[in-house]
């Protein structure tokens, strides 16, 4: 079974320049989560999404994120305009409920 | 919402078991217990979850205090494969996960 992909894998833009990180969560699974880490430290949560609702988005900085998840299957992240402070790993997750959380491999933002 | 407080490094021998702690003084009496673990490039993944009783799987064993203010998440044979930082997550509204710094933990050989 393929597990949670995400794409690009690694993106370097200039600031000021927009990006869109896309997550394809594994099949069936009805909650979505975006997570974004710092260099040395936990994941944090950005937003969750509970089919294609998104059920907590208090932590994602509205004047320049946001995200979709149309047809709650796949999601799209974006940031418009990028800041030198978003270099960051972004993280997508997903699981059935409740249960425990799959991740995909993130994909590494360089904002030069 | 619960926090947790885990050493920031640990380090273990190969093939020796290894007890990773937890503290979570604040927690409630419905909170879940869990466990992730993050390997170097990679997403976290699972490694158990518990809510009062010691629980076991085949990568750990998660041992929960009587009074649930604290847990040992056990790995029995460390691998150089279980250098990892591991995170103690006690979810906020029983799903958001709120990761701290976890412990990163050096396999030696």
């Amino acid at each position: 079974e393929a597990g949670v992909v995400q794409s690009p894998r690694y993106k370097i833009i200039e600031k000021k320049q927009p990006v869109a990180f896309w997550c394809n969560p594994i099949s069936g699974h009805n909650t979505l989560y975006w997570y974004r880490q710092n260099l040395g430290q936990g994941p944090e949560l950005l937003i969750r999404y509970e089919n294609e609702e998104a059920v907590d988005d208090s932590q994602l900085p509205k004047d320049r994120f946001s995200a979709e998840r149309l047809k709650g299957v796949d999601s799209t992240l974006k940031i418009q305009p990028a800041e030198l402070g978003d270099s960051a790993v972004y993280l997508c997750a997903s699981s059935l409920g409740f249960d425990e959380q799959f991740f995909g491999p993130g994909t590494r933002l360089t904002v030069l | 919402d619960a926090k947790t407080t885990q050493p920031n490094s640990m380090e273990s021998n190969e093939e020796e078991p290894v007890h990773l702690p937890c503290n979570h003084s604040t927690i409630s009496g419905t909170d879940y217990i869990h466990w992730y673990r993050q390997l170097p490039s990679q997403g976290p993944e699972y490694v158990i979850h518990g809510l009062t009783s010691n629980v076991n799987n085949r990568m750990a064993s998660l041992a929960i205090a009587e009074d649930r203010k604290s847990s040992t998440l056990i790995l029995h044979r460390a691998t150089l494969r279980d250098a990892a930082v591991y995170y103690c997550i006690l979810p906020l509204y029983g799903q958001n996960f709120v990761f701290g710094p976890g412990t990163r933990l050096s396999v030696l050989p």
